[in-house]
């Protein structure tokens, strides 16, 4: 079955700091998506990217497909990037599979 | 701001109750799928539904079912709930089942 490993499984940063995040997939990647979880659980997407490059602000992800891995790039980071960052994949009922996450907190 | 809103914000059963839980997706969204997290773990999928009828159901047993109504709101019904079901349960919409899913802030449940 699917297996998403994300790494490092927790990151602390001062603030202005940037940090790659990584997500290794066990199966060839499919409508992979980025997400950011809030520390009140809100869920926001972050990047659909199932190949390529894309980017948003100080965000920005890459996907190599044939290698099956993803990064999300943070630059400049603020205190308001902490929560938890999820990559998922779906495929067949069009269900998310989501990684293990990635806990970041961003100190003042 | 995703638009899809979920009621209760909290709740706290005890075993053995039954609970409803509640979702209203965005307008024009005929998908709505439901996902269980418990603490410091990623989401789990519960089931989806599109137009009305269950599209998929991930591996929970079933006692876990749910309804989607033509107003786009839906339920997430979970009868004789065990103390692992203690969660945060979110559900997600989306304009079609193979579309991008869109989040709500999620119901935290207790069960006791």
């Amino acid at each position: 079955g699917i297996q998403v490993e994300q790494s490092p499984p927790d990151l602390i940063l001062q603030e202005g700091a940037n940090s790659t995040l990584r997500c290794n997939f066990s199966d060839s990647v499919n409508n992979l998506q980025w997400f950011h979880q809030n520390p009140w659980g809100q869920l926001i997407n972050l990047f659909y990217i199932p190949s390529g490059t894309k980017q948003n602000g100080r965000l920005s992800a890459t996907t190599v497909a044939t290698e099956r891995y993803s990064l999300l790039y943070i630059s400049s980071s603020q205190t308001t990037d902490s929560g938890v960052y999820f990559c998922a994949e779906t495929r067949g009922t069009y269900k998310y599979i989501f990684g293990t996450g990635t806990r970041l907190k961003v100190l003042a | 701001e995703t638009g899809v809103t979920q009621s209760p914000t909290h709740l706290i059963k005890t075993r053995g109750q039954q609970v409803t839980l509640r979702c209203s997706s965005q307008s024009g969204h005929n998908t709505v799928s439901w996902y269980q997290q418990a603490l410091g773990q990623g989401p789990q999928f519960i089931f989806q539904y599109y137009r009305e009828e269950e599209n998929g159901r991930g591996n929970f047993p079933p006692r876990f079912s749910g309804l989607q109504f033509p107003n786009y709101s839906s339920e997430l019904n979970v009868n004789a709930l065990e103390l692992d079901d203690s969660a945060l349960y979110l559900c997600a919409s989306s304009p079609d089942y193979f579309e991008t899913q869109y989040f709500g802030p999620g119901t935290r449940l207790l069960v006791l």
